[in-house]
């Protein structure tokens, strides 16, 4: 799978909004773009996933790069529940396959501040 | 949404002997259910991918007979930490799919299993 590269941590204050980036210059065209968070001591949970459009949904919105080598995960008003590690993974699904597995890198720290 | 549920959620054993942890998909059926480890303060490492009525595939470096896998029905994958020694204590954790889903359905992950093994 390509790679992602993501900022080690990142701050933002309570209820404005929050926006994490991903850069992944060695994607492919049929690479899907998603972006999973984990809070401390929690299985990771899914948020959101794109190949091509900006994408929302209840939780964030996912605005890709024209030329999808970035991609920025937006959430609208941060919350202090917000405050986990958010992983940007790249999954290539051909045609036909039945399932696939996800490999995290490190992700990016998002604290929360009140 | 969908639920994945593991059981025990945290467990303490002596060094030598054999832990279970279970990862049941609660409203899904899954014919494939990933297992990962988590070291403090890392992210998480897949060691092996579970298939319903058939060997588990291993990740490399992971010891499948220290690690055994077993998936016998599309909603329950076991994952049996044998002869447990200390560098085993991690945070485990198993995901699936809804094989319904289609091909690029969200993964569900479980709450995790922490593991200390004295």
């Amino acid at each position: 799978d390509a790679k992602t590269t993501q900022p080690n941590s990142m701050e933002s204050n309570e209820e404005e909004p929050v926006h994490l980036p991903c850069n992944h210059s060695t994607i492919s065209g049929t690479d899907y773009i998603h972006w999973y968070r984990q809070l401390p001591s929690q299985g990771p949970e899914y948020v959101i996933h794109g190949l091509t459009s900006n994408v929302n949904n209840r939780m964030a919105s996912l605005a890709i790069a024209e030329d999808r080598k970035s991609s920025t995960l937006i959430l609208h008003r941060a919350t202090l529940r917000d405050a986990a590690v958010y992983y940007c993974i790249l999954r290539d699904v051909p045609p036909g396959a039945g399932s696939y597995q996800l490999t995290f890198g490190k992700g990016t720290k998002l604290s929360v501040i009140p | 949404g969908a639920v994945v549920s593991q059981h025990p959620s945290w467990v303490i054993c002596k060094s030598g002997t054999s832990v279970k942890i279970e990862c049941r998909s609660l409203d899904f059926q899954a014919t494939t259910m990933f297992w990962y480890r988590q070291f403090p303060k890392q992210s998480l490492m897949l060691m092996a991918t579970s298939n319903e009525g058939s060997k588990a595939t291993y990740e490399q470096g992971v010891e499948k007979d220290k690690f055994l896998i077993n998936h016998a029905s599309l909603t329950l994958s076991t994952l049996t930490v044998t002869s447990a020694h200390p560098e085993d204590s991690s945070f485990y954790i198993c995901s699936a799919r809804d094989r319904l889903a289609g091909g690029v359905g969200e993964l569900f992950f479980g709450e995790g299993s922490r593991l200390t093994v004295l």
